[in-house]
């Protein structure tokens, strides 16, 4: 099982949909989660921390379920300028130092 | 910008060449990393330097070398690499390297060193 997994995209939806993306994680003692946008041939930015309570900002929630070891991001009301890859990003517990690992991204294209 | 600086933006070399890559930070972060990314695919981890000490090599061939001179800099030395290893090299740092929250984990990273190998 890869350390993390993501929906395959490309999610094509329109203005105003909403979408969901899914992530899963196989190491159960992963502690630091996130998921990261990525515009085409720009360096990855932090989009949010996905902590064990669910949290949100703006039109975007994200929510970890620890149990299932499973991650979302939901977008609501769509925007053009949402149209970018969503990298889902997991610590590796356990060494020394902090390997994130990325899931392989899903890629959103929103039109008008 | 971005708070992580990292020249050359473009680097075109031979396979006989010796390079490097420089990254550079001033927000205090102790922990730094090397990603490489290949089109269409997610950034890989490299290298985690953690203090200044180099915590974790994920098996990275050793025509990649890289060093943290102080906790602000971090190089990635290349030699004899191979037209395979062009693509887009990443530098990030964050706040510590603990296993714990992940306020303290989360990466910033520079807009990328763009590299072909002839």
């Amino acid at each position: 099982r890869k350390e993390v997994e993501q929906d395959p995209g490309p999610f094509n939806v329109p203005e105003g949909a909403t979408v969901a993306f899914n992530c899963t994680y196989s190491n159960s003692a992963s502690q630091s989660f996130f998921w990261y946008r990525q515009d085409c041939r720009k360096e990855p930015k932090l989009l949010m921390s996905v902590y064990s309570s669910g949290n949100e900002d703006g039109r975007f929630t994200a929510q970890l379920n620890r149990a299932s070891q499973y991650i979302s991001l939901l977008i609501r009301d769509s925007k053009l300028s949402d149209s970018a890859t969503y990298l889902c990003v997991v610590n590796r517990a356990g060494q020394a130092g902090t390997a994130l690992i990325f899931g392989k991204g899903t890629t959103l294209s929103v039109s008008s | 910008d971005t708070e992580v600086t990292q020249t050359p933006k473009h680097l075109v070399m031979g396979m006989t060449n010796k390079k490097s890559l420089k990254c550079e930070q001033h927000m205090g972060h102790r922990a730094m990393y090397w990603y490489k990314q290949k089109a269409k695919k997610p950034p890989e981890l490299m290298f985690v330097y953690s203090y200044e000490k180099l915590s974790i090599n994920e098996s990275v061939p050793s025509r990649f070398s890289p060093e943290c001179p102080n906790s602000s800099l971090l190089n990635l030395h290349l030699h004899a690499l191979q037209p395979e290893d062009s693509a887009l090299y990443l530098c990030a740092s964050s706040q510590g390297s603990g296993r714990g929250s992940s306020g303290a984990n989360v990466l910033t990273f520079g807009a990328g060193s763009r590299l072909t190998v002839l």
